[in-house]
């Protein structure tokens, strides 16, 4: 199993481009979700999913949208992007479940806005 | 809402020590409590997850514990080597997860 996937593992963007973080697992976890991860913050949740055909927003969902048409992948779309996006991003996958499993993690993508 | 907190933000220790990390949450309604560790520029990595209904987990050289009704668990790392040395995330796991901001572990040989 490959785990989590993500690319690109870079990008540089200019203020109001748009772009997509593309990011896949193969364990077939019905939960994903996507994390930006700032200096002396922690780890902020950005949107989510519980399966295939839905998301739902997370923390700090502004300025970012998700689809989630398969249960192995789930983008994550910028519209446009601005200097405070610049984070660094990650993807995570679990089982869904009351009693809640392990979630693991995907290498990241770090992302700067110009 | 559930706020995480670590103490200290960063620790620099002699190889050989043991050391304790600290995690602190504020409600305790949670499912599960997860240790992970980071390198620099690098992913998450599971250390440890303790489930709610548990006191504690082990895995070699590491140990964490729960106190769900004091909202605290710690992370035990025996016999620290240079290698251990990462930033060391908690996570709690109610409605979502929530995570803490880290504490950043030196090991000098």
């Amino acid at each position: 199993n490959a785990g989590v996937t993500q690319t690109p593992k870079f990008q540089v963007l200019k203020t109001g481009q748009s772009m997509t973080l593309q990011c896949a697992q193969d364990m077939n976890h019905e939960y994903m979700s996507w994390y930006r991860q700032d200096p002396g913050m922690g780890l902020r949740l950005i949107h989510y999913s519980v399966g295939a055909g839905i998301t739902d927003q997370g923390e700090v969902p502004n300025g970012y949208n998700v689809s989630r048409s398969t249960t192995e992948d789930f983008p994550l779309r910028l519209l446009s992007a601005a200097p405070s996006q610049t984070s660094v991003y990650f993807c995570a996958s679990r089982q869904q479940g009351i009693s809640s499993y392990e979630q693991y993690f995907g290498p990241g993508t770090r992302l700067t806005v110009t | 809402k559930q706020e995480v907190t670590q103490i200290p933000a960063a620790l620099s220790v002699p190889e050989g020590e043991n050391l304790v990390l600290n995690c602190s949450f504020t409600d305790s309604a949670i499912y599960n409590l997860q240790w992970f560790r980071q390198d620099p520029g690098k992913g998450l990595t599971s250390l440890l997850l303790i489930q709610s209904s548990q006191r504690e987990q082990t895995s070699g050289r590491l140990n964490a514990s729960l106190d769900k009704s004091s909202g605290r668990s710690t992370l035990y790392i025996a016999a620290s080597q240079p290698g251990d040395s990462a930033t060391y995330l908690c996570a709690v796991h109610d409605n979502d997860m929530r995570f803490g901001a880290g504490t950043r572990l030196t090991v000098k040989p």
